[in-house]
């Protein structure tokens, strides 16, 4: 099936440097999706990328979806404490169906 | 506007019960969908529900089960539990396309 590999799968950052993560399929998406999740809750969305080449930002985060289709990266810029969390890619292939998502990119800010 | 809500929080069941866990997705949104999240791992898509029908399920056993009702809210059944079932199910709405999936908090199932 349509899978998404998502890297790196943890990430130990001192506060103020900036994170980057990505992920990439063999696979053709129409929509890329990442998401937050703090422990015990469900994830939230951060940015939603509809349209190849597109890059969304939203405050320090910045989201670009592949020219090709097939990949999308995440950069969070000067991190602070509360960026602590999983990041999670996802995908669609069409507009209504299931998301498929990545693994999963845990980050651990230290002051 | 209220999010996503999912009920009981928490699940405690014995291996071999039943376990029915309830979803209300966004006022006006119709599509409801079911992720399971095991600990540790990442979320692998169980059911799609839209307008009261079964669009789309995941490769999860038949013991696996829901339904959607004609306010959108959602159930879902899991049968005969296993130790392995334990995890956090996510419920997730959708306004449509070109809308992102907003997720409840989900609800913790242990099975003893």
């Amino acid at each position: 099936g349509q899978q998404l590999n998502q890297s790196p799968q943890s990430m130990f950052i001192q506060e103020g440097e900036d994170v980057s993560m990505n992920c990439t399929s063999s696979s053709i998406f129409n929509t890329w999706l990442w998401y937050k999740q703090d422990p015990g809750e469900g994830p939230v969305l951060l940015i939603a990328l509809y349209k190849a080449g597109e890059l969304t930002s939203n405050g320090r985060l910045t989201a670009q979806f592949g020219i090709t289709r097939k990949d999308s990266f995440l950069n969070i810029s000067a991190s602070i404490p509360s960026d602590v969390g999983i990041y999670f890619c996802a995908a669609l292939t069409d507009s209504w169906g299931k998301l498929q998502f990545g693994a999963g990119t845990q980050v651990v800010v230290t002051p | 506007e209220a999010g996503v809500t999912q009920s009981p929080t928490h699940l405690i069941k014995t291996r071999g019960q039943q376990a029915t866990l309830r979803c209300s997705p966004i006022s006006g949104h119709t599509s409801v969908y079911w992720y399971q999240q095991a600990l540790g791992l990442g979320l692998q898509f169980l059911l799609w529900y839209d307008e009261g029908e079964e669009r789309n399920r995941g490769n999860f056993p038949p013991r696996f089960s829901g339904r959607q009702f004609p306010n959108y809210s959602s159930e879902l059944n899991v049968n005969a539990l296993e130790l392995e079932d334990s995890a956090l199910y996510l419920c997730a709405s959708r306004g449509g396309v070109g809308y992102g999936y907003t997720f409840g908090s989900g609800t913790r199932l242990t099975v003893v």
